[in-house]
């Protein structure tokens, strides 16, 4: 199957310095990459649609400026949390899915732990 | 408002017996819906897809129906064993665009 990963697998950083989270499907193009955060006992929550070549597309709430996506290749997304505050701490997930199939299944990478001191 | 509902209460179970999953949602016109398992610190991995005009889906143990009417889904792992105890989520993609919306997850405990 299609395998997407994540770096780093955690990160601890100082508040108010910045962070970036790399995703890169390693099998696949993706023109179109999903990332999501996920709290403690909480579920997935989209935070972006990235696209390749183009503007990342927001969710409701998420703070375009804050969380800065560059899909710059067809193989990679990036996430840049920028002046991290303790609050977001978080479980950050990206996923992507193989094109030219119509609808398909996602696949997830291992999702990137961030800790905010 | 949109919701998507899971039990939230962890399904502890006997090795052998089948665990039923539900997932409830309201005003939500889903294409598709999907159910991922995942692992304490891991990212989701998926099972199985279900299409609206499709009743039933199987995969081996798994098996999944799909009520557009009383906008629900159930999950069952037949069989289970102690390598089933995970987090189930049920996610749901309404424009078929692959864009998902994740309930809260089922965690499933499978005893010896």
């Amino acid at each position: 199957g299609a395998v997407v990963s994540q770096h780093p697998s955690w990160v601890i950083c100082k508040s108010g310095t910045s962070v970036k989270i790399e995703c890169r499907s390693l099998d696949f193009q993706a023109t179109t990459m999903f990332w999501y955060r996920q709290f403690p006992k909480q579920s997935l929550m989209l935070m972006a649609t990235s696209n390749e070549g183009s503007k990342a597309t927001y969710e409701q709430g998420v703070e375009k400026d804050k969380f800065l996506i560059n899909h710059a290749s067809l193989t990679l997304s990036t996430l840049t949390v920028t002046s991290a505050h303790p609050e977001d701490s978080s479980f950050y997930i990206c996923s992507a899915a193989p094109p030219g199939q119509g609808v398909n299944e996602q696949y997830f990478g291992p999702g990137t732990r961030l800790t905010v001191t | 408002s949109q919701k998507i509902e899971q039990n939230s209460e962890a399904l502890n179970i006997q090795e052998g017996k089948t665990a039923t999953l539900t997932c409830n949602y309201t005003n939500y016109s889903p294409a598709y819906l999907q159910w991922y398992r995942q692992d304490p610190g891991r990212g989701p991995v998926f099972l199985l897809l279900i299409r609206e005009n499709e009743k039933e889906k199987r995969k081996e143990r798994l098996k999944v129906t799909f009520d557009t009417t009383l906008k629900q889904s159930l999950f069952h792992i037949t069989a289970s064993q102690p390598a089933d105890s995970a987090t189930y989520l049920c996610a749901l993609d309404e424009a078929a665009g692959n864009k998902l919306t994740f309930g809260g997850g089922t965690r499933v405990l499978v005893k010896p």
